[in-house]
């Protein structure tokens, strides 16, 4: 089956602008999670959702992060305000379910460069 | 706070030679371990994973790792590295009520033919 897609894989805008990010899960996986990714860094955790709720946001930086699954499956991350700061490769993963065994899979990402 | 150490930024193996990448961890309770590659465009696959058990786990592509709880380390090894194993390798460990990755900063791996 399709594994996790985001999109857009690229994406350049200037400081001070809006944008979002979409994740799309494998189907049926009720776990979420976003992660950033650094130049040189490993991925640093952002936020999970079980379900519907954000069930630990405890990785977001500012309020300038925000992130939604309205429906339990398709996730939008939304960074208002962005900085130069900010430019990282944003990665998605979902799991079967929530618990510390459960497989992450990963999306390739999206790039985001703030100009 | 948990945190993951990889103290090696940059390793080159030859084609066929035994590979060990380390991994130290910091943890207060029985950590569940992992091992991850990323290659170029590609998201990142797991190869392995360790919660209780046998101390030495097996994955995919021929890599094994081995939890020692003395050493808080959780080393990744390959008795043969092939070309196609050219990536980067992240140790990560699962914290938290879900399964919230602490990754370490990467180890780059290369192999020369």
């Amino acid at each position: 089956g399709a594994g996790v897609s985001q999109t857009p894989s690229n994406k350049v805008t200037e400081k001070g602008k809006y944008v979002e990010l979409r994740c799309d899960p494998i189907s049926g996986h009720t776990a979420l999670y976003w992660y950033r990714q650094s130049l040189g860094q490993g991925p640093e955790f952002l936020i999970y959702f079980q379900g519907t709720g954000a069930a630990d946001d405890s990785g977001l930086p500012n309020d300038r992060f925000f992130a939604v699954r309205p429906e339990g499956s398709v996730s939008t991350l939304k960074i208002q305000r962005t900085e130069r700061g900010d430019s990282a490769v944003y990665l998605c993963a979902s799991s079967s379910g929530p618990t510390r065994g459960d497989e992450q899979f990963f999306g390739p990402g999206t790039r985001l460069t703030v100009l | 706070a948990q945190s993951v150490t990889q103290p090696d930024i940059h390793i080159t193996v030859s084609e066929g030679a035994s590979l060990e990448l380390r991994c130290n961890y910091s943890y207060g309770a029985t950590p569940y371990l992992f091992w991850y590659v990323q290659s170029p465009g590609q998201g990142l696959q797991l190869l392995l994973k360790y919660f209780s058990g046998d101390t030495l786990v097996q994955g995919i592509k021929g890599f094994e790792a081995e939890f020692k709880r003395s050493q808080s380390s959780f080393n990744l090894r390959k008795p043969s590295v092939h070309w196609s194993d050219a990536a980067e390798y992240f140790c990560a460990v699962g914290t938290g009520g879900g399964n919230k990755l602490t990754f370490g900063t990467g180890t780059q791996l290369k192999v020369e033919l």
